[in-house]
């Protein structure tokens, strides 16, 4: 149990056009997603928590209007990135924490595979 | 604020010997501490957890006690295999995970 996908997988896209990154909860309700960005040898960093029918809230420094969360429903969080450019390229990583409703630890998140970026 | 800090990598480690990747974490309350692994071109899995002071979380023969007078969670394993070559994140949990900047193991026969 507890998985959660990411679609695509891998996208290359050209500068100036969007890209629409699904994350969704397989077999499980998630009250609330993150969105993280990896760069190369580094660590995740939190780039916004998304909760379901509400606004995400933004770490500093992310720009709200270029990275748009949308999360519409218990199992969908969509993260577009707009007017891409070679340095959006990266990894984004999603996950999605456990609805209290649900048994299991309340705190504990799973992870998507990961989409990777490539902006050319 | 919280922060994890985990040794610098890449380790690398012949077959079969111990491996020890050491983490320590500044946190205010009673976080919970977890190990993550991500093995290459793939997001992070979950190793192993702990919630509170003393518990041990163990998986797939690694092991990491909450020790919070030290305030560390160390990764052990007794036999390293090939198959362990992965990145390994140590974080903690309080509203929201915050994760070291991840330990490199290279495994070699």
């Amino acid at each position: 149990g507890a998985v959660v996908s990411q679609h695509p997988s891998r996208v290359i896209c050209k500068s100036g056009t969007s890209v629409k990154i699904e994350c969704r909860s397989l077999d499980f309700q998630a009250t609330t997603m993150f969105w993280y960005r990896q760069f190369p040898k580094q660590s995740l960093m939190l780039m916004a928590t998304s909760n379901e029918g509400s606004k995400a809230t933004y770490e500093q420094g992310v720009e709200k209007d270029k990275f748009l969360i949308n999360h519409a429903s218990l199992t969908l969080s969509t993260l577009t990135v707009t007017s891409a450019h070679p340095e959006d390229s990266s990894f984004y990583i999603c996950s999605a924490r456990v609805s209290r409703r649900v048994a299991g630890v309340a705190d504990e998140q799973y992870f998507g595979p990961g989409t990777r970026l490539t902006v050319t | 604020g919280n922060s994890v800090t985990q040794m610098e990598g890449p380790v690398t480690l012949s077959e079969e010997a111990f491996l020890t990747i050491n983490c320590t974490y500044t946190a205010t309350g009673y976080p919970s501490l977890f190990w993550y692994v991500q093995y290459p071109g793939e997001g992070l899995q979950l190793l192993l957890k702990a919630t509170k002071a003393d518990d041990k979380g163990s998986n797939k023969g690694f092991e990491a006690t909450y020790r919070k007078e030290t305030t560390s969670f160390h990764l052990e394993k007794g036999s390293v295999q090939v198959s362990d070559s992965a990145v390994y994140f140590c974080a903690l949990s309080s509203n929201k995970l915050t994760f070291g900047t991840g330990t490199q193991l290279k495994v070699e026969l």
